[in-house]
């Protein structure tokens, strides 16, 4: 079975700094992992994937995410945060052709 | 706009009472699932359904009935609402052999 971990359900960054999402996977298969956003009162959206091929990953809105194996890690990261996302953000994980498991998600607050 | 589509969008209910959750996708995928989404608690499978006519159960099934009656459909049943039957419900699609889904944009039910 897969798992994630999301470490931290509330983040604040200024404006213009570092964005910073943990996400930690228990897998006992190679794992295909996914970030996932969710703005107020919507549905969610695929940020990034990755399925084995480049261990860093490139998403929508300048995010990305590098795989490690050896941290079992994939964080979320964004040099410079914008007002715009503000939202809340899972991650994901599933074995080949399996179901999505996602964390309990990040609520990321940019503070003007 | 092709997608995911969920109705209603709204509904409160009475303990006991029931209802059914459509979902409709016009993508001709194969896989459909329902969620809920529980503040601190990410998105759970309720069930799913890996073509027309089949059904699964998944992480948190009791108290709801799926149907598969047709590809494009996915309907949830509650047959008599509790309480902790209270969230937002989403459902989503994929096809096969991809593992990213395609999310409604949620249908919030309340339980008095």
């Amino acid at each position: 079975a897969q798992s994630v971990t999301q470490l931290g359900s509330h983040v604040s960054v200024s404006e213009g700094a570092l964005v910073l999402l943990r996400c930690n996977y228990s897998s006992s298969v190679p794992p295909y992992l996914f970030w996932y956003v969710q703005y107020p009162n919507q549905g969610l959206q695929l940020l990034l994937k990755y399925t084995s091929a480049a261990t860093l990953v490139k998403g929508i809105n300048g995010f990305e995410a590098e795989f490690k194996k050896s941290e079992t890690s994939f964080h979320l990261t964004k040099p410079s945060a914008h007002m715009s996302d503000a939202a809340e953000y899972f991650c994901a994980v599933s074995g080949p052709y399996e179901k999505l498991t996602f964390g309990t998600g990040t609520r990321l607050t940019i503070i003007p | 706009n092709a997608g995911v589509t969920q109705t209603p969008k709204f509904r409160v209910l009475k303990t006991g009472q029931s209802m059914t959750l459509l979902c409709a996708q016009d993508m001709n995928h194969e896989y459909m699932y329902w969620y809920r989404q529980d503040p601190g608690m990410g998105l759970r499978l309720i069930h799913y359904s890996v073509g027309e006519g089949t059904t699964a159960k998944g992480e948190v099934p009791d108290g709801y009935n799926v149907s598969r009656l047709k590809k494009q459909n996915f309907l949830l049943g509650l047959e008599s609402a509790a309480p902790s039957q209270t969230s937002v419900y989403f459902c989503a699609s994929r096809v096969v052999g991809a593992n990213v889904l395609t999310f409604g944009a949620g249908s919030r039910l309340t339980v008095l």
